[in-house]
């Protein structure tokens, strides 16, 4: 069954590093998404891409965060200067169609867990 | 701004007995979708519901909508312990691509 790959799983970063995060959608999705979840707490957006630019992003995602899909598979998230308050789980997610509009399902990575310390 | 809150945040039960997860939002939607996360994993796909007056089953659980109410159920019939997990229900507003989730529910069983 196809899914969303995500790497790595854990990343451990000192403040101030830059973090670039990959996923890999599902092959025929054409919406990208990053999603966050603090532990413990809800899943909160971050951003949708298509069409190789950004469609939506949340007040979270500030100029520190960047997102790319630098070929035909890779979707990246980069955070350019992390913080502490960044430490999170990070899932990448796709979907064949435009959830708002037609409420096609998006599938979720496994998430990569980044710690900064 | 869309809300979407789930009550109760906490649930522990028996196995064997019969509960309701409630997923209540604040503004028009009919694209409602449940999740299960297991500690430490990614968010599983339960349920998509697209439209006012949806039931599906799957097992022992029920998700249902209500987007009068604005107001979506998953119910859990005799509670096995491998349905020990978080729920989050998640609402797109219309023509919008952010998916919102709610707060989740933690749901425990007891042998």
């Amino acid at each position: 069954e196809p899914e969303v790959t995500q790497t790595p799983s854990h990343q451990v970063t000192q403040m101030g590093q830059e973090v670039i995060l990959r996923c890999v959608p599902i092959s025929n999705h054409l919406y990208f998404y990053w999603y966050r979840q603090i532990l413990g707490q809800k899943v909160e957006f971050l951003v949708s891409f298509y069409n190789n630019e950004i469609s939506e992003k949340s007040e979270i995602f500030d100029d520190q965060f960047s997102v790319e899909r630098p070929d035909g598979s890779n979707f990246t998230l980069k955070i350019r200067s992390t913080k502490l308050e960044d430490s999170a789980m990070y899932f990448c997610a796709s979907s064949e169609g435009a959830g708002g509009l037609t409420g096609t399902e998006a599938f979720f990575g496994q998430g990569t867990r980044l710690t900064v310390v | 701004e869309l809300k979407v809150e789930q009550n109760p945040l906490f649930l522990s039960m028996q196995e064997g007995k019969n509960y309701t997860i409630y997923c209540n939002y604040s503004t028009t939607s009919d694209r409602l979708y449940w999740y299960r996360q297991d500690p430490g994993k990614s968010l599983e796909s339960l349920f998509v519901l697209l439209s006012n007056g949806t039931v599906k089953q799957e097992g022992r659980l029920m998700a249902s909508l209500d987007t009068k109410a604005r107001l979506s159920t998953l119910h859990i019939t005799a509670a096995v312990h491998d349905l020990s997990a978080t729920y989050f229900c998640a609402v797109y507003n219309f023509g919008n691509e952010k998916l919102t989730f709610g707060t989740g529910t933690r749901l425990t069983i007891i042998p």
